[in-house]
């Protein structure tokens, strides 16, 4: 089961930030919080990934409470090409192959 | 472009072919994995692949067979699908074990008749 809670939907105006809630109260010491997107019709595409502290790459940054309890992830000046569905994944160092993918929130970023 | 390619796009079988999906890296990664994805449903990893060794099967039915030549090639071996069998099939790959970012392919479309 995956172990993230997001929301099922949500919309932004194209050049606005984008804000992307997900909390995984369960979070464990030895897990990562990854992020990946979907395209419709596409496989998804890694967007970034952190332990606790925040991270920034030229897609997105991501924010990530002191408790690790919940994480935002961010895209600063989103574009229609940015409407995809987004998820949030915890995942274990150890061993740990293993991608579960929740439902994700599914993004529209409206002209 | 992401550097991982799958074959067919897209296919259309009866319950009483044999087909098989190849996928196709280019990162020089280590670690390969199939992914199913049905309508409405999330992504549901089948099997991983570490250094061409199987090291994890997802309880999946023995109609799927997955195979994995050397590092570069995975392969699934399709026979006596049922309907519900009609799912987006995804390829990955990984450098290695831990924290390493998968890169998808864009997939096959599957439809069993």
């Amino acid at each position: 089961d995956a172990k993230t809670t997001q929301p099922t939907s949500m919309d932004c105006a194209e050049g606005r930030a984008a804000n992307l809630p997900c909390n995984h109260s369960t979070i464990s010491g030895n897990e990562y919080v990854y992020w990946y997107r979907q395209i419709h019709s596409q496989g998804p595409q890694y967007i970034i990934h952190g332990l606790k502290n925040n991270e920034t790459n030229e897609m997105a940054s991501l924010i990530i409470t002191e408790d690790r309890k919940s994480s935002t992830l961010i895209l600063p000046h989103a574009t229609l090409r940015d409407t995809a569905v987004y998820y949030c994944i915890v995942r274990d160092v150890q061993g740990a192959q293993k991608l579960v993918f929740g439902q994700g929130t599914r993004l529209t970023i409206n002209p | 472009e992401t550097g991982v390619t799958q074959t067919p796009r897209h296919l259309v079988m009866g319950m009483t072919n044999k087909k098989s999906l190849k996928c196709e890296q280019h990162l020089g990664h280590n670690a390969m994995y199939w992914y199913k994805q049905s309508a409405k449903k999330p992504l549901e990893l089948m099997f991983v692949y570490s250094l061409e060794e199987r090291v994890e099967n997802n309880s999946v039915p023995s109609r799927f067979s997955p195979e994995c030549p050397n590092s570069s090639h995975l392969f699934l071996h399709l026979h006596t699908l049922q309907p519900e069998d009609s799912a987006l099939y995804l390829c990955a790959s990984s450098l290695g074990q831990g924290v390493d970012e998968q890169f998808f392919g864009p997939g096959t479309r599957l439809t069993v008749l």
